[in-house]
Parts: C-alpha cells; structure tokens; sequence
C-alpha cells in the first residue's frame, strides 16, 4: 500500500510559537492533501482539503489564518499552527489521496501529537 | 450533508466471541462506504469499503460488512474475533470528489 509520512511525531511547544507539521506522500503523487484533527476519544474532523499549487479549502469554522496549509508539491503538504495555544493541542492527522471514482482511495498518516505548554 | 453515526463508543468482547460495530450514515446522495482500524499508536488503515456492486464487501482478516441502503447502514462483523483485533474501529462515508467524514470510532476491546 501508498505510505504517508509526518513529521514530526510529537511536538511541545511554548504558547505563542508556531509550529510546522510535515506531511510527505513517500511512493506516490497524491492528487489532493487532506489535514484532519482528532481530539481524544472523538472522532477525526476534517480541516482542510488542498492541492497541489492551490489554495487550500477549509472547513466551516477552522481558522484559516491560524491553520496555515502550504501545498507546495504533489508529495508534501505542510500544516503550520501559527501562535499556537493550549487549546490547540491536539493530534493532527494528514491524509492523501490518489484516483479517481472507484479506485480512489485516501492513505493516512501516522499524526502528530502537538502539547502546547 | 454527509454524517456517520456509530452507535457503540466501547465494544468489550471476550476472545473467539462473534462481534458488530454499528454504523449508520446519512446523505441525500450516492455515498462510498469505508471501515478503518487505528491500532495503538499507529496510523489509520483502510480494513473494507463499499463503493458498488455487491453489498456485502470483506476484508483480507475476517472481517465483513453489509451495506444496507434501505437502513443506511453499514455494520462491520466478525465471526470470531482475536486479542490482536483490539484497536479503534472508524466508520467513514465520502461523496464522489468530497473527503473523507468519520463517525466517532468505537474502541473494540478483545480479552481471553
């Protein structure tokens, strides 16, 4: 199967930094990046959804000057929480996707779990 | 718009036990099905999925679910389940061209 990347894996950081998660497609292009957050014992709520050279889509509600998507090529996406606080803890997951119609399919990453102190 | 319901947060089940995860969706249009484990400290993997043809879909480890249209349901079933089956289950359902939406997950506990 397709392997997603993050990294970093587990990050703490003071309140006010900004921290950037990486998320790399390692065997295939993926057509479109998703970004997820889970919180603990809920369910993964989608974020935002991004191509390759476009602006990001965000979700009703997410804040997009506070959740920076860049999508700089078809095997890297990166989420940067910008003036992080500790409500923004959270475990972020990043997701890719390649095909269309019945082959599609998303491949999800490991997460990264992020503690703001 | 898309919602997944499953209905069970916890399934606790002893070893070789049958077990259902539940989980109904709802949506105006067509919809893909999808059923995810996410094992301790790992990343998501896609277990089955539903996208056409024959409603009863299996997975490569004993599981299987039925897509129910008629009940807009998708409940995931395994016969006789085993202590490395323990890990958290999602429901998922997609439209043609949307992202993925997950229902709530239900942890599935295995002992002997």
């Amino acid at each position: 199967g397709a392997v997603v990347s993050q990294h970093p894996s587990r990050v703490i950081c003071k309140s006010g930094t900004s921290v950037k998660i990486e998320c790399r497609s390692l065997d295939f292009q993926a057509t479109t990046m998703f970004w997820y957050r889970q919180f603990p014992k809920q369910s993964l709520m989608l974020m935002a959804t991004s191509n390759e050279g476009s602006k990001a889509t965000y979700e009703q509600g997410v804040e997009k000057d506070k959740f920076l998507i860049n999508h700089a090529s078809l095997t890297l996406s990166t989420l940067t929480v910008t003036s992080a606080h500790p409500e923004d803890s959270s475990f972020y997951i990043c997701s890719a996707s390649r095909g269309t119609g019945g082959g599609y399919e998303q491949f999800f990453g490991p997460g990264t779990r992020l503690t703001v102190l | 718009a898309q919602s997944v319901t499953q209905l069970d947060s916890q399934v606790p089940v002893f070893e070789e036990a049958p077990v259902e995860l539940r989980c109904n969706y709802s949506s105006s249009v067509s919809v893909y099905l999808f059923w995810y484990v996410q094992y301790p400290n790992q990343g998501l993997q896609l277990l089955l999925k539903y996208l056409s043809g024959s409603t009863l879909v299996e997975s490569i480890n004993g599981f299987e679910a039925e897509f129910n249209k008629s009940q807009t349901s998708f409940h995931l079933r395994k016969p006789s389940v085993h202590i490395s089956d323990t890990a958290e289950y999602f429901c998922a359902v997609r439209q043609a061209g949307t992202a993925l939406i997950f229902g709530k997950g239900t942890t599935l506990s295995v002992s002997s």
